[in-house]
């Protein structure tokens, strides 16, 4: 069945330094790329998403790229923040359904 | 903004107990999730309904039940509650409007223990 991975799974990066986080899907129908931050004792929250008309999209420090033929999207964080720590969800949908296929999350570590 | 609340962020149950999981959005969207959480596992979908009455399948359902009787209310139904269904549980609901991908908001989760 479809299926989303991601990576790392765990990355620590210094405080100020760009993060990067991988995704890669299985079902070329995918159209829609979401990326969920989730802090502790909260519920993951949209941070920005990317539908497969464009390449990239930004918003502030946040930004996300999409690769349809090697079919991956990145979420890129620049000038990293302490608030930034948490784990971090892609996921990938397609028109036919409803349902978000997940990747297993990261979890970013913010030192100071 | 939108506002998906669960009842409970915290429950214990006991094995066999039928265990009911309230969830409320108040931006009237169609659609409604329920979803589980679990290390390393990432979030797996148990149900998810388009529209009141409706409910489909998700990756998970064994063992669970829903309800929607009112749009903006979304309950997940444990029949027969096992320690395997200790885990925390988040509902999300989305809007139908504009096609079936559209962003689904979260509500901040129940953590279940079933002893």
């Amino acid at each position: 069945g479809e299926n989303v991975e991601q990576h790392p799974s765990t990355l620590s990066v210094q405080e100020g330094d760009s993060a990067v986080i991988k995704c890669t899907y299985s079902d070329s129908a995918s159209n829609y790329f979401p990326w969920y931050k989730q802090e502790l004792g909260k519920g993951p929250q949209l941070i920005i998403d990317i539908r497969s008309n464009v390449g990239e999209k930004k918003d502030q420090r946040i930004a996300v790229t999409l690769n349809k033929t090697a079919k991956h999207f990145s979420l890129h964080i620049t000038e990293t923040q302490p608030e930034d720590s948490a784990v971090y969800f892609c996921a990938a949908s397609s028109d036919s359904n409803y349902q978000l296929i997940w990747g297993a999350g990261t979890k970013l570590i913010i030192k100071p | 903004d939108v506002k998906v609340t669960q009842s409970s962020r915290y429950l214990v149950k006991r094995t066999g107990e039928k265990v009911f999981l309230e969830c409320v959005q108040d931006m009237d969207h169609e659609n409604m999730f329920w979803y589980r959480q679990d290390p390393g596992l990432g979030l797996r979908l148990i149900y998810f309904s388009y529209d009141v009455k409706m409910k489909e399948k998700g990756d998970i359902p064994e063992g669970y039940s829903v309800s929607r009787e009112k749009k903006e209310r979304f309950s997940l139904i444990l029949e027969s509650a096992s320690t395997n269904q200790t885990s925390m549980y988040l509902c999300a609901s989305s809007s139908g409007t504009g096609g079936r991908n559209q962003p689904q908001h979260f509500g901040d989760g129940t953590r279940l223990s079933i002893l």
